[in-house]
This record gives C-alpha cells, sequence and structure tokens, in this order.
C-alpha cells in the first residue's frame, strides 16, 4: 500500500481557517485520496475523498496538487467540534467494483483553541 | 444515512471466555465489511475483511481461529474473541462499503473490550 505522511499535530483557533497537509508521494494512478477523522472512544467519521480534481462538501474541501503526490484538507471555519485525529489514506481502485482496504497511519492531532 | 452501528459498545468478560461483537449496516447493503482493533493511543490495525457468503481474508499476524468472523447477511458481519485473554482487550471498530455511495466506507462506533 502506497503510505501517507502527515504532521503528528496541529493547532488552530476556533473559526479559522484549518490547513491539514498530506504527503503521498508514491502515490498510484488508481489511488483515491480519503480523508478521515476520530474522536476519541469513537469510530472514524468519513470526511471526504477525491482522485484529482479539488473536492468540495458540507464538512470540508479537499485540494489535490497537480502532481498527486500531497493534497490538504481545509476546514473553512474551525470549531471545537473539529478537534480530532485526522487520517489521510491512500485507497486502491482495482476496477468495476473493486476497492481496497483502508490502512490507517498515525494521523495529525488536531487541537482547536476557544 | 450511512450508518454502521455496533453492539454492545463495551463488554467485560473473564478470561477464557468467549464474546461476539455484532456490525450492522442499518441502511445500505454491506457486500463486504471490515474489522479493526485500536489499542490506547495507537492508530488502527485492519484485522480482516468480510465479504458476504463467503470466509474472511485475515491480515498477517491475526490469527483466525482466535478472532471468528461470520458475515451471514449483507447486513451483518460478527467477530467473537474466542479463549479470550487480558492481552485482547482493546477497542474493536467494525466498517461497512457503501455500493450505494461510491464504495465508501462507514465506520461503526465502536466496541469495548475488557477481559479480566
Amino acid at each position: 500500500d502506497a503510505k501517507t505522511t502527515q504532521p503528528n499535530s496541529m493547532e488552530s483557533n476556533e473559526e479559522e481557517p484549518v490547513h491539514l497537509p498530506c504527503n503521498h508521494s508514491t502515490i498510484s494512478g488508481t489511488d483515491y485520496i480519503h480523508w478521515y477523522r476520530q474522536l476519541p472512544s469513537q469510530g472514524p467519521e468519513y470526511v471526504i475523498h477525491g482522485l484529482t480534481s479539488n473536492v468540495n462538501n458540507r464538512m470540508a474541501s479537499l485540494a489535490i496538487a497537480e502532481d498527486r503526490k500531497s493534497s490538504t484538507l481545509i476546514l473553512h471555519r474551525a470549531t471545537l467540534r473539529d478537534a480530532a485525529v485526522y487520517y489521510c489514506i491512500l485507497r486502491e481502485y482495482a476496477g468495476g467494483t473493486s476497492y481496497g482496504k483502508l490502512t490507517f497511519g498515525q494521523g495529525t492531532i488536531l487541537t482547536v483553541h476557544p | 444515512g450511512a450508518v454502521v452501528s455496533q453492539h454492545p459498545s463495551w463488554v467485560i468478560c473473564k478470561s477464557g471466555t468467549s464474546v461476539k461483537i455484532e456490525c450492522r449496516s442499518l441502511d445500505f447493503q454491506a457486500t463486504t465489511m471490515f474489522w479493526y482493533r485500536q489499542f490506547p493511543k495507537q492508530s488502527l490495525m485492519l484485522m480482516a475483511t468480510s465479504n458476504e457468503g463467503s470466509k474472511a481474508t485475515y491480515e498477517q499476524g491475526v490469527e483466525k481461529d482466535k478472532f471468528l468472523i461470520n458475515h451471514a447477511s449483507l447486513t451483518l458481519s460478527t467477530l467473537t474473541v474466542t479463549s479470550a485473554h487480558p492481552e485482547d482487550s482493546s477497542f474493536y471498530i467494525c466498517s461497512a462499503s457503501n455500493r450505494g455511495k461510491g464504495n465508501t466506507i462507514y465506520f461503526g462506533e465502536g466496541s469495548w473490550l475488557t477481559v479480566v
């Protein structure tokens, strides 16, 4: 599985934008970039995913570099409820309905200050 | 939508006994489910992938006879920890692939297992 590299931790202030980086220099052409977040003692929550183009949803935006070797998860206005561990994961697409599994790294611990 | 539910949320069992954890996809059919375990302050570790109607595929180092996985229907997978020992105490999390949402994977709330 192609690996991702994320900073161990980041801090933000409430109501400010947060940019969470992820490096994936060995990404293959069939790998989707997924982001999940996990609050303490809960299962991970799906945030967003993309392949080549930038993506937006109600939770966040995903900016993908042109060479796809890095991506950034953008939380437009951080709230205290956004404090969590954020995981950037590459998921292989093998064609048809065949997708790979999610292999979690260490993620980024996001702290949001009031 | 895309809700995955686990039961029980937490369980305490005696050493040597077996315990079953259920994972249900509540509003979609999941042909593929995944089981993870997570120790405190660590990341999730994939244990196995289960496909409805077939045997689970276990990750390297995971004992299939100790962690029995059954995926009997499109909405239910179970993990049974057999002959549990204190070192099996962990947070167990299931997830399910929702084909209706581009095979996006959704996770359950997790189940805390404490073996005493």
